[in-house]
């Protein structure tokens, strides 16, 4: 059974940072692109970054490029979101996701982030 | 970016009845669009991927439709456990981009 389960979420003041992980099991790992996708509090989907199965490749929404590092570590089965600079708008639950069988059908039940002072 | 854009906002049907959600992209997204469903408090569900594929464990009164830049998801007869916000998905192009949903609500 396909597993997604994030974690490293929380409340941090703005500009500081976070790193969140998602421990994937029930598949390998390393075939298989990443993605993360947020949601802010009532609010609508958003994709923030995706990463290739051996993580040459990667990609950003341009709000975030450039203060968020995604990656991967194979050998774990972990991907991982580094969050830095944060602002009071990266307040959001943030969900890893994957596609197996279909693209973005595997998704994990999301952490909370929470930026405030 | 492709901006993908979801009507109604919110939908009120009776139950049995047979409904429409739309999705209209800015740009043609090649028919890589999917359906995701979302009740309150849990992740999205994976319904519909490439337009018209339903996913494993869905039930069959879900269908897509469409192509280019407008897409369809029906619901050939509403249930009660339906209420949900659905929302649609291009993975054409990058940046990947959501709707703002649908809200489908029972009369």
């Amino acid at each position: 059974e396909v597993q997604l389960v994030e974690s490293g979420g929380g409340l941090v003041q703005p500009g500081r940072s976070l790193k969140l992980s998602c421990a994937a099991s029930g598949f390998t790992f390393s075939n298989y692109g990443m993605h993360w996708i947020r949601q802010a509090p009532t609010k609508g989907l958003e994709w923030v970054a995706s990463i290739s199965p051996s993580g040459g490749s990667t990609y950003y929404r341009d709000s975030v490029k450039g203060r968020f590092t995604i990656s991967r570590d194979n050998a774990k089965s972990t991907l991982y979101l580094q969050m830095d600079s944060l602002r009071s708008e990266d307040t959001a639950t943030y969900y890893c996701a994957t596609g197996r069988s279909a693209p973005f059908d595997y998704w994990g039940q999301g952490v909370m982030v929470t930026v405030s002072s | 970016d492709i901006q993908m854009t979801q009507s109604p906002s919110v939908l009120s049907a009776s139950v049995g009845d047979r409904v429409t959600l739309n999705c209209k992209a800015s740009q043609n997204i090649n028919k890589y669009l999917n359906w995701y469903q979302q009740k309150l408090g849990e992740a999205p569900k994976l319904l519909i991927y490439n337009t018209n594929n339903l996913q494993t464990g869905i039930p069959s009164r879900f269908s897509g439709s469409g192509s280019g830049t407008d897409y369809t998801l029906t619901i050939s007869s509403l249930q009660p456990e339906d209420v949900a916000t659905y929302f649609c998905f291009q993975h054409n192009s990058w940046p990947l981009t959501f709707g703002s949903g649908t809200k489908l609500e029972i009369k």
